[in-house]
């Protein structure tokens, strides 16, 4: 199978700092990133998306990056809030609805 | 509200037991999906669904059967449960492809 896999499996930040969480993948027929989030005893929420013709897209506080050179995925939350403490994950998709997801970091907000 | 429902949400059972898990969608999505979630290994997509009566296998279909005889339900079944089938399972939807799949709240399934 596919590998998607995220550089550190925990990260911890101090409040009001800036967070990088970053993501390797595999594939370079992938044409959908996705960044998920996900808090202990709930499924995965999206939190933003980026196509392959694109190297950069902000949200609200987050901005995903590409890098399809390096195949490579960072996620950036601006002003790390405590409520941003949770498990994150990226996911590419080949062809179809066909998706591959990384193990996971998971961010500590430290107040 | 929109929102993808999973039932059960746990489950305890012993090996050779069938078990369906379902789950339905009420927000007219035609992408469905199951995954699968162990410690140190991410989410793995067991079987995926683009439309009724069109599924296709995920990176992990073994053991698994799934069935789309209605837009909104896309159930799991499990013919003969194995212990290495224990994991915490999803269900999610999305609109079109590529989109954002919404999830369901996940079925902690033990298999004995």
């Amino acid at each position: 199978g596919e590998s998607v896999g995220l550089h550190l499996p925990t990260l911890s930040v101090q409040e009001g700092d800036n967070s990088i969480i970053n993501c390797a993948y595999s594939n370079s027929a992938s044409d959908y990133f996705i960044w998920y989030k996900q808090e202990s005893g709930k499924g995965p929420q999206f939190i933003i998306d980026i196509r392959s013709n694109m190297d950069k897209r902000q949200g609200q506080r987050v901005t995903v990056l590409l890098n399809k050179t390096v195949k490579h995925l960072s996620l950036q939350i601006a002003a790390t809030q405590p409520g941003d403490s949770a498990v994150y994950f990226c996911a590419e998709m080949l062809a179809g609805n066909q998706f591959y997801f990384g193990t996971g970091t998971s961010l500590t907000v430290i107040p | 509200e929109a929102q993808v429902t999973q039932n059960p949400r746990y489950l305890i059972t012993v090996t050779g037991k069938k078990l369906t898990v379902t789950c339905s969608q009420n927000m007219n999505h035609e992408y469905m999906s199951w995954y699968r979630q162990d410690p140190g290994l991410g989410l793995r997509q067991i079987y995926y669904s683009m439309n009724v009566e069109v599924t296709d296998k995920g990176d992990v279909p073994e053991g698994y059967k799934v069935s789309r005889k209605e837009k909104r339900n896309f159930p799991l079944i499990l013919e003969s449960p194995s212990p290495n089938q224990t994991s915490l399972y999803f269900c999610a939807s999305s609109s079109h492809s590529p989109d954002t799949q919404y999830f369901g709240p996940g079925t902690r399934l033990t298999v004995l």
